[in-house]
């Protein structure tokens, strides 16, 4: 069935480190990527998406980069802060047919002062 | 905008009994999903509804589950029985657009222990 790997479980940076979240994915026919960063006690939130069409996207300190070839995608984040520290899930979908999200195992990302 | 809300926020039960989850999610939003997180893994998606049809119900892991949008507004998931591993986070999620891409607003979560 579908499924999305994500690597590595747990991460810990120092702050103004630059984190990365790789995700591979099994769906050839997916086509949307989100990120969600989820904090302690909340709910998650979409922090940045992309597109099949599209093989980078940035905003500000975070980046996503699409490989539709391999099949993977990962996020960058660059000069870390404590705030950046949540856990990370990234996300496949075929948009088109109903939008719902294969998400992967998540990331917690800890940036320490 | 308000955002989507759970009810309840926690909730423990016993093996064996009932429980009723809901969602209502943001006003307009055609799209409901629901998913569950377990133990720390990945989330995992149960079903979609369409305004009040459901769309896919792929994810729903028995017929102990039912899950209902009367009216197309409010959904609810009904456990019957709960077993233990019904346990975790269970979320709901909804967007606006049934064509093209729109991002999911997610609830803040429904912790369901069953003891």
């Amino acid at each position: 069935g579908e499924n999305v790997e994500q690597h590595p479980s747990t991460l810990s940076v120092q702050e103004g480190d630059s984190a990365v979240i790789k995700c591979t994915y099994s769906d050839s026919a997916s086509n949307y990527f989100p990120w969600y960063k989820q904090e302690l006690g909340k709910r998650p939130q979409l922090i940045i998406d992309i597109r099949s069409n599209v093989g980078e996207k940035k905003d500000q300190r975070i980046a996503v980069t699409l490989n539709k070839t391999a099949k993977h995608f990962s996020l960058h984040i660059t000069e870390t802060q404590p705030e950046d520290s949540a856990v990370y899930f990234c996300a496949a979908s075929r948009y088109n047919q109903g939008g719902k999200l294969i998400f992967g195992q998540g990331t917690e990302l800890s940036v320490k002062p | 905008e308000a955002g989507v809300t759970q009810f309840p926020s926690h909730s423990v039960i016993e093996k064996g009994q009932t429980v009723t989850l809901r969602c209502d999610p943001i006003s307009g939003h055609d799209n409901l999903y629901w998913y569950r997180r377990v133990m720390g893994k990945e989330i995992k998606f149960l079903l979609h509804f369409v305004k009040e049809s459901k769309q896919d119900e792929s994810g729903m892991p028995n017929n102990r589950f039912l899950a209902e949008r009367t009216g197309g507004t409010y959904s609810t998931l009904k456990v019957q029985p709960a077993e233990l591993e019904d346990s975790g986070v269970y979320f709901c999620a909804s967007s606006r657009w049934v064509t093209g891409i729109d991002e999911q607003y997610f609830g803040p979560g429904t912790r369901l222990t069953v003891t």
